[in-house]
Order: C-alpha cells, then structure tokens, then sequence
C-alpha cells in the first residue's frame, strides 16, 4: 500500500494566487520528509528538506519565502507555492524516509500545479 | 561532486531483452543508491538499492552491479517486458546522520521503451 499520500494530485491556479500542496506519511512517524520538484522531461531536483516543528532547510537557488514549508506534525507537511507565476508550473513531489528501519526514500504520487 | 550522471538517454529494446543503464558519481561520501522506476504523471517508485559493501543485489527481474573502485553502478533488467517501460533514474545519498541524510541526487534518467 501507498506510504505517502499526496494532495491534491492536480491543480491549476490563477497567477499571484497561493497553493498548498499536502504531504502525509501514511505508515510511520516521519521527523523529516523532503521536497522535490520535475520538470517535464527532466530529473527530480530536491527543493528543501522539511524538519518537523522547526524551519525547512532549503536548496541552493530555493526561494524560501516563496515555497513556503511547514511541518506541523509527524505525519504532514505542506509546501505553499506564494504568488504562483506560470514558471512555477512543475511537478511537486515529497518523500519520507523510513529512516528507523530501511532508511529507504519513499516518494509520493506527485502533484501537477498548473499556473494560468 | 554533487553529480550522478546517467547514462543513456533512452534505450529501445525488445520482450525479453536485457537493457542495461549505468550512472557513475564522483562524491565518495555517498552510501546509498536507489533505482526508481517513474511512470508518466506519477512520483517514482523504488526499484531497488544498494550499499556500497556489496558488488551485486538481486530483487526478481532487477540486479544492481555496484563497482566502487571505479565509482559506478548499474541497472539490468532481467527479461524485460512491455510493462517495463517507464522512465528510470539512478539516484545517490549519504544516509549515515548528518544534515545530508536523505537528501537524494538524482542521474538524469533514462526512457526506456520495451516493445513486445
């Protein structure tokens, strides 16, 4: 079954709106999920790493006070696109790690964000 | 340092071939190494992982050859099949603590297309 749920699967906004994008780790407790992003065709490029009950730590070249991350429990974080342009259009995908047992990466089915 | 560079681009082959991808990484400090297996409009999928203090790991279908002298590993796909065809991505991390935990590297994948 799915570890980590994702929502919404798709959405498409207005540019200079927000849009929140959920994450839940469905199977453990995870003090860490982090977020990625694709672009068509392209690889996965990690954006931040979302710290449970403290700040995200962001990427090289991420604007943080425009993917805002907030992880409020074990089991949810959420990235919130601030002022959405059409370049922001991408795919959002999160992942949680099984760090106690596996330390494998899980990922989430992803969320297609569309800016008009 | 940071780089895992995938190799090839796209591969073509047919029912019950062995298509084989490669990726090589130049960070020493990395000890992790997932396959996943992406299909359209999906996250990625884990495929299968290895730690550097094996040369082989087999998981049904896909085996993972691992030369850490040479720095590379690589991904074979026993029998391939029609339903094989996705896109695949090597990946890398550190996964012993630190703040690089988790924190993957993606190859720039490969589209495979399997024909029946």
């Amino acid at each position: 079954g799915a570890v980590v749920s994702q929502h919404p699967s798709r959405v498409i906004c207005k540019s200079g709106t927000s849009v929140k994008i959920e994450c839940r780790s469905l199977d453990f407790q995870a003090t860490t999920m982090f977020w990625y992003r694709q672009f068509p065709k392209q690889s996965l490029m990690l954006m931040a790493t979302s710290n449970e009950g403290s700040k995200a730590t962001y990427e090289q070249g991420v604007e943080k006070d425009k993917f805002l991350i907030n992880h409020a429990s074990l089991t949810l974080s959420t990235l919130t696109v601030t002022s959405a342009h059409p370049e922001d259009s991408s795919f959002y995908i999160c992942s949680v790690s099984d760090r106690v047992m596996t330390g494998e990466l899980f990922f989430g089915e992803g969320s297609r964000l569309t800016v008009l | 340092q940071q780089q895992v560079k995938q190799s090839p681009q796209s591969l073509i082959v047919q029912k019950g071939g062995i298509p084989i991808i490669n990726c090589a990484y130049e960070n020493t400090a990395f000890d992790y190494f997932p396959w996943y297996q992406q299909f359209p409009g999906k996250g990625p999928a884990l495929l299968i992982a290895i730690r550097p203090d094996v040369s082989e790991k087999k998981e049904g279908r896909f085996t993972i050859s691992f030369n850490k002298s040479a720095k590379q590993f690589s991904l074979h796909i026993m029998d391939s099949q029609p339903g094989d065809s996705a896109t695949y991505f090597c990946a890398a991390s550190i996964s012993a603590g630190g703040t690089s935990y988790g924190k993957l590297t993606f190859g720039q994948g490969t589209i495979l297309t399997v024909h029946p």
